[in-house]
Order: structure tokens, then C-alpha cells, then sequence
């Protein structure tokens, strides 16, 4: 079966430092990858979403940045963090192709983002 | 970035109740989509929608996706404290893509 794992759950970083937030998807291949924002008491905002390994689409401009090194791996970064950059941050997956039948996104657990 | 209108923002409500919230949008969508997200956690899909006028039942939840395509809505029967979430309406513009538009969330509290 596909699970999808995202760490840390937690983090807490000081401005103008760097982040690094990493998602693998298992039991699958070639997924569409997506990174989404959740500010407090917010809607989720699509950061960036990815079709394939090095293929990164960004929605929103924006403080951050991401990547695709392997097929089943999503980064999020920031070389420097800013107080704004505080939120939920979720990745998603789901199989190319099946959006048409709605099978939608399987999202991992979330990373609480507190800059401070 | 392009999100759709959900109502109720929030909704309090008492043990045993009926909840109703919608979901609305300028632009017709193909698929539509209902998640819950339960608190710290990632949104989990409840109920998908293919279909204009299609009306869909998921044990309590019911979710209909509206003939003009460009609505829909999600009821939940008898609420349960652990029906508290935020609850997210989501759809698909396009055929050629598998991008999803959230709506803005509908936060539930049930009180026993």
C-alpha cells in the first residue's frame, strides 16, 4: 500500500535561518508531488506541485523553494527564513492521471512551522 | 492563489445535530472533492464527486455535487464530538490536469 511520510512534525527556527522539510511517498511510482501552506485558522495555499523528478512548478511567489532529487522525494527550503514563513506545511501526492476520476490527494501528517 | 468560497466559516453546533455547509465557485469543476482535517493532522478524503447532480453518502456524511457544476455541498447527519474538524471542499478544473482548488475550510466544534 502507498504511505507518504513527512519530518520533522515539528520545528521551530529563528528568522533568517535555513529549512529543509523533506517528503518520500512509498508504494508507488512516478506520483505527482505536491507541497501545500496552512496559516493558522487558514485555507491550504499550493506552493509548488511536481510531475516528475527535477520538474517543480511554483504557484505563489514566495520565500521558499523546492525539489525533487528522486522520484519519490519532495524538499521544501528557504535559505532564510522569514516570521511570514510560520504555518502547516503539507505534502500531498496522487497518481498521474486519476485526477479525472477524483481519487484526489493523499496528504501526510504536516510540519508545525514556528519562526521566531 | 485560486481557492473557492466555503460557508459557513465556523460552525458550533450540539451533539445530535444536522450540519450543512457549501461550497461555491465562479468556475465549473469536474470533480469535487470533500476532506476532513482533524486537529495537527493532514486533511483525509471523505466523499468524491464525478458527476452533476450526483448525490453521494458516506455513513453520516452525504455530499452532492451541484447541476451547474460550479457547487456543492456536504451534510452531516446526528453529529458526534469526533465529527470536530475542519472540513475542506476541493475541485478539479480540468481533465488535463490533477490539480485541485481547496475552499477555504469550514471549522466544526460539536458540544455533548
Amino acid at each position: 500500500s502507498q504511505t507518504i511520510h513527512q519530518w520533522p512534525a515539528t520545528l521551530v527556527q529563528p528568522v533568517g535561518s535555513p529549512l529543509s522539510l523533506e517528503c518520500t511517498v512509498e508504494g508507488t511510482s512516478n506520483p505527482n508531488l505536491y507541497w501545500y501552506r496552512q496559516a493558522a485558522g487558514r485555507g491550504l495555499q499550493l506552493l509548488f506541485y511536481s510531475v516528475g523528478i527535477g520538474q517543480i512548478s511554483s504557484e505563489v511567489p514566495q520565500n521558499l523553494s523546492a525539489s525533487r532529487p528522486q522520484d519519490r522525494q519532495f524538499i521544501l527550503s528557504s535559505k532564510k527564513l522569514l516570521l511570514s514563513d510560520s504555518g502547516f506545511y503539507l505534502c500531498a501526492w496522487s497518481v498521474p492521471g486519476q485526477g479525472t476520476r477524483g481519487y484526489g490527494y493523499t496528504f501526510g501528517s504536516g510540519t508545525r512551522l514556528t519562526v521566531v | 492563489g485560486q481557492q473557492l468560497n466555503q460557508s459557513p466559516q465556523s460552525m458550533f453546533i450540539q451533539e445530535g445535530e444536522d450540519v450543512s455547509m457549501n461550497c461555491t465557485s465562479s468556475s465549473i469543476f469536474n470533480t469535487w472533492l470533500w476532506y476532513k482535517q482533524d486537529p495537527g493532522e493532514g486533511p483525509v478524503l471523505l466523499i468524491a464527486l464525478y458527476k452533476a447532480g450526483e448525490l453521494t453518502s458516506n455513513g453520516r456524511l452525504t455530499a452532492q455535487f451541484g447541476i451547474t457544476r460550479k457547487d456543492s455541498f456536504l451534510n452531516i447527519s446526528a453529529s458526534i464530538p469526533s465529527d470536530v474538524g475542519i472540513y475542506f471542499c476541493a475541485g478539479q478544473l480540468g481533465y488535463n490536469t490533477d490539480k485541485l482548488i481547496f475552499g477555504t475550510g469550514t471549522r466544526l466544534q460539536v458540544f455533548p
